[in-house]
């Protein structure tokens, strides 16, 4: 079952500009993480936030976590083309058999 | 360098074939995973297993079967009781049984066709 959905399904931009992304869950959570998958490829672990945190940075990353609305935003500062990729949200449902859930992703086109 | 490996890259299936995807890490990390991923879409999970000997059905295990023989190892079977396999295929592994503590690595990847 599908835990988190996130918006927009597709995004593109230019480079130099930001990109913002987001993921809406339906039952409490323990933490949220964030992937990034190129075409073709494994997905790879950007940011984890947990369940008591509002904010956290990594680099050009910005992540936000709100439990009252049951969402979280990916920020992506100054994009550039090799941002190109698919990326996930993925959690972990409060008292579920300790594996993650993943949402359908947000398909990133940075334009050169 | 540790990593989790996934063999083959590409896999063409004859209808009615039974067929192994193999995955294989050096991490010594404790839990494995397989999910599928169909075309702009999630991951849906097929099986984990936490332990050696022991594995669990996910969402979506009608038609598949794994075995968890040794730590390393987590080997998918796609029987010909799956209807629909042409697929990405993904293992992951997390240090811990827990993987919101820190999270999945993921294996490349095996495209599956039925051919």
């Amino acid at each position: 079952s599908q835990q988190g959905e996130e918006d927009p399904q597709a995004l593109s931009i230019q480079e130099g500009e930001n990109a913002t992304m987001n993921c809406s869950y339906k039952t409490s959570i323990n933490n949220l993480q964030w992937y990034r998958q190129n075409s073709g490829r494994g997905l790879v672990h950007l940011i984890l936030i947990r369940s008591n945190e509002r904010e956290k940075h990594s680099g050009r990353l910005r992540v936000t976590l709100d439990t009252s609305k049951k969402s979280s935003s990916l920020l992506i500062t100054a994009s550039r083309a090799a941002d190109t990729a698919s990326y996930f949200c993925a959690t972990d449902p409060s008292g579920s058999a300790r594996q993650l859930t993943f949402g359908s992703g947000t398909q990133l086109t940075v334009l050169p | 360098d540790g990593g989790i490996t996934q063999s083959p890259k590409y896999l063409f299936r004859k209808e009615g074939q039974n067929v192994t995807l193999s995955c294989e890490q050096n991490l010594n990390h404790d839990a494995m995973y397989w999910y599928r991923q169909d075309p702009g879409q999630g991951l849906r999970l097929i099986y984990y297993s936490q332990i050696v000997n022991d594995f669990q059905k996910g969402d979506i295990a009608e038609g598949y079967s794994v075995s968890r023989e040794k730590k390393e190892s987590f080997p998918l079977t796609v029987t010909s009781a799956q209807k629909n396999p042409t697929a990405f295929y993904l293992c992951a592994s997390s240090m811990d049984r827990d993987p919101s503590n820190y999270g999945y690595t993921f294996g490349s990847g095996t495209r599956l066709t039925v051919v």
